[in-house]
């Protein structure tokens, strides 16, 4: 069955450093992957989408790869500050307009 | 800038009983899909519905879930009778076109079910 990892260890980091979240996959061949984030009590918000035929895609201080080959993708935020603390879900999708299947999100705290 | 709206917040029912959940979408978005999520689990797709029919369901959504766009404005999910695992946040989420892929969500309605 289709499975999407994410650490559920909460990632604690310095504010200023780059945070690095994971998400694998298995049993999957999404067309892209997208990274949501999530505060307590709210819906996902949209953050970045990558697809299948692209390594790297940036925005501001977010990065995102996708190695289809690793089945894995990584969600960097540099310069972190406070005000990112949040869930971070990767969801995957196999077609446009189609359901998004996610991960089980990773909380980021970043102290002062 | 334009946002999913859902009614209520919070909605507390006993089990049995029938409830409808109620959203309504960015005004020229065409695709609308509802989530839910039990309190520290993954968010899950229930159901996806465009052209005023269902396009995909998951296996969650069983005869006792259903949806409507009874208006242009908007759409909603009805639970016929509830049972305490349906006790979950509920997100409605939609997307302006066919062929887009970034899914707008809104804030949830937290469904409590006794």
């Amino acid at each position: 069955s289709q499975k999407i990892e994410q650490n559920s260890e909460a990632l604690n980091i310095q504010e200023g450093k780059t945070a690095t979240l994971t998400c694998n996959y298995t049993n999957y061949s999404p067309a892209y992957l997208q990274w949501y984030r999530q505060d307590p009590g709210r819906g996902p918000v949209f953050l970045l989408l990558i697809r299948e035929n692209e390594k790297e895609k940036r925005k501001e201080r977010l990065k995102v790869t996708f190695d289809t080959t690793l089945k894995q993708s990584l969600f960097h935020i540099t310069a972190s500050q406070p005000a990112d603390s949040a869930t971070y879900l990767c969801a995957l999708g196999l077609n446009a307009g189609n359901m998004l299947t996610f991960g089980g999100g990773t909380r980021l705290m970043v102290k002062p | 800038e334009p946002e999913v709206t859902q009614t209520p917040s919070h909605q507390v029912t006993q089990m049995g009983q029938e409830v409808i959940l109620r959203c309504v979408p960015i005004s020229n978005h065409l695709y609308f899909y509802w989530y839910r999520q039990i309190l520290g689990q993954k968010v899950e797709f229930l159901v996806s519905f465009y052209n005023n029919e269902i396009s995909e369901k998951s296996e969650i959504f069983d005869d006792q879930f259903s949806v409507e766009r009874p208006d242009g404005s908007n759409f909603t999910l009805k639970i016929r009778s509830t049972k305490l695992e349906d006790s979950a946040m509920y997100f409605c989420a939609s997307i302006w076109r066919v062929n887009s892929y970034e899914q707008y969500f809104g804030p949830g309605t937290r469904l409590t079910v006794t």
